[in-house]
């Protein structure tokens, strides 16, 4: 399966503030997808990443608040915007779906003071 | 909407005790199922999966079911060990050319494996 690496592993940042969250695989992958754990709760998907077209957001996630970028086929970002307290979780990415299912980076531990 | 409930939270087990977690998902497209484990601290694995054309998967001690009908599948994992303890999600989706793919967690399973 893909090695997947995202960075930074965790940050602990001010409210109000902006942090963007790195995903490099080391293999290309067409799609690469941005999921949200908050403390004890299961996955929630917050976007899908699509190089060369704009991510696809699910409900209750916009765009100003969760910007994603696909420059290529093994590299995606997303950022946190005007972080409140309330944005404090493990921010995941994933890739897939190929012959395998989908594999996850180890997270990003985000914490909102 | 597409949803996936897991059943149950919690389950405590004795070590060499089987263990049973069920899910039933909403969406009647959904076609691929995988289960995920996750160790304290540590990022989603998969353990195992199963694909609408199969009834039944087994690695070993594990294996899944699934019922297409009822759109429910379970995990099931026989001879339990303490390093079995973690929070196992279940989760659906639809795959095919034409869609993303894109997983649909249950509520996540907490097992707790007693020596």
């Amino acid at each position: 399966s893909a090695v997947i690496s995202q960075k930074p592993s965790r940050d602990i940042c001010q409210r109000g503030t902006s942090l963007t969250i790195q995903c490099q695989v080391d293999s290309q992958v067409t799609m690469m997808f941005w999921y949200r754990q908050q403390p004890g709760q299961s996955l929630t998907l917050i976007a899908t990443a699509n190089q060369g077209s704009e991510a696809t957001y699910e409900s209750g996630f916009v765009i100003d608040k969760f910007p994603i970028s696909r420059p290529n086929l093994t590299f995606s970002t997303l950022t946190v915007s005007n972080m409140s307290p309330e944005d404090s979780s493990i921010y995941l990415c994933s890739v897939g779906p190929g012959p395998s299912s989908q594999h996850f980076g180890d997270g990003t531990r985000l914490s909102i003071l | 909407g597409e949803n996936v409930e897991q059943h149950p939270s919690t389950l405590s087990v004795q070590e060499g005790d089987s263990a049973v977690i069920k899910c039933t998902y909403s969406d009647s497209a959904s076609n691929y199922f995988p289960w995920y484990k996750q160790e304290l601290g540590k990022r989603p694995q998969l353990i195992i999966d199963i694909r609408s054309n199969v009834g039944e998967k087994k690695d070993q001690r594990i294996a899944v079911t699934l019922n297409k009908t009822a759109k429910h599948f379970s995990l099931h994992i026989t001879e339990t060990q303490p390093e079995d303890s973690a929070v196992y999600f279940c989760a659906a989706s639809r795959r095919g050319s034409s869609n993303t793919g894109k997983l649909i967690f249950g509520q996540g399973t907490t097992l707790q494996v007693k020596p």
